[in-house]
């Protein structure tokens, strides 16, 4: 089942923060983060694992709430290099490691 | 890091024709690999399970005769879509997992059927 992902879209201006949700209905073991540019494949940025934890990735960290199975990616202090479509993908426990993607969110840095 | 290497990253075909995408895991081995379609501006969505050695598990409404799946070593998997309509034009791209770390994707193939 594919988790939810908001908000859709998001425009920034450089140096502005972002939150970008995920969540699932499902039990899930891990939460991914990616990134894709137009007409490239996606780039991994992060996975949490189940337990809670919280990572971090330069100015991009992210949560994950085992109980709510939700997920949620921060960018800091936005660049323009982080505009692109961000995915969060979903593995649920006995889910033979297959990620299930969200819809993706797109953002845009402007100067 | 890990490395994903897949080819061809366009190709043009015609209707009816055949085509073979490749998927090469560089630097490690991959019991497991992933088959991803993409429309534009469309999620990621899971076709087939690459399993090294056996059979590949299709998603549900994925025409398992239509995309073969060979997953003959540990390093490389293919993709081949049989008998291509337009409407499989799509960018299709593979991933492999080294390690418990996240999963790395190909460069991803467009493929445009006339």
């Amino acid at each position: 089942q594919q988790p939810v992902q908001s908000p859709q879209a998001v425009i920034l201006r450089e140096g502005e923060d972002a939150v970008i949700n995920c969540s699932s209905s499902k039990a899930l073991y891990s939460v991914h983060w990616y990134r894709q540019k137009h007409g490239e494949a996606p780039v991994f940025l992060m996975i949490l694992l189940k337990g809670g934890e919280q990572k971090g990735h330069e100015k991009i960290s992210a949560s994950f709430n085992e109980k709510k199975q939700q997920s949620s990616l921060y960018l800091t202090a936005s660049q323009l290099s982080y505009s692109g479509t961000y995915f969060c993908g979903t593995e649920r426990a006995g889910g033979y490691q297959k990620v299930t993607f969200g819809i993706g969110t797109k953002l845009q840095v402007i100067p | 890091g890990a490395v994903v290497s897949q080819h061809p990253s366009r190709v043009i075909c015609k209707s009816g024709t055949s085509v073979k995408i490749e998927c090469r895991s560089l630097d490690f081995q991959a019991t497991t690999m992933f088959w991803y379609r993409q429309f534009p501006k469309q999620s990621l969505m899971l076709m087939a399970t690459s399993n090294e050695g056996s059979k590949a598990t299709y998603e549900q409404g994925v025409e398992k005769d239509k995309f073969l799946i060979n997953h003959a070593s540990l390093t490389l998997s293919t993709l081949t879509v049989t008998s291509a309509h337009p409407e499989d034009s799509s960018f299709y791209i593979c991933s492999a997992r080294d390690q418990g770390v996240g999963y790395t994707f190909g460069s991803g193939t467009r493929l445009t059927v006339v």
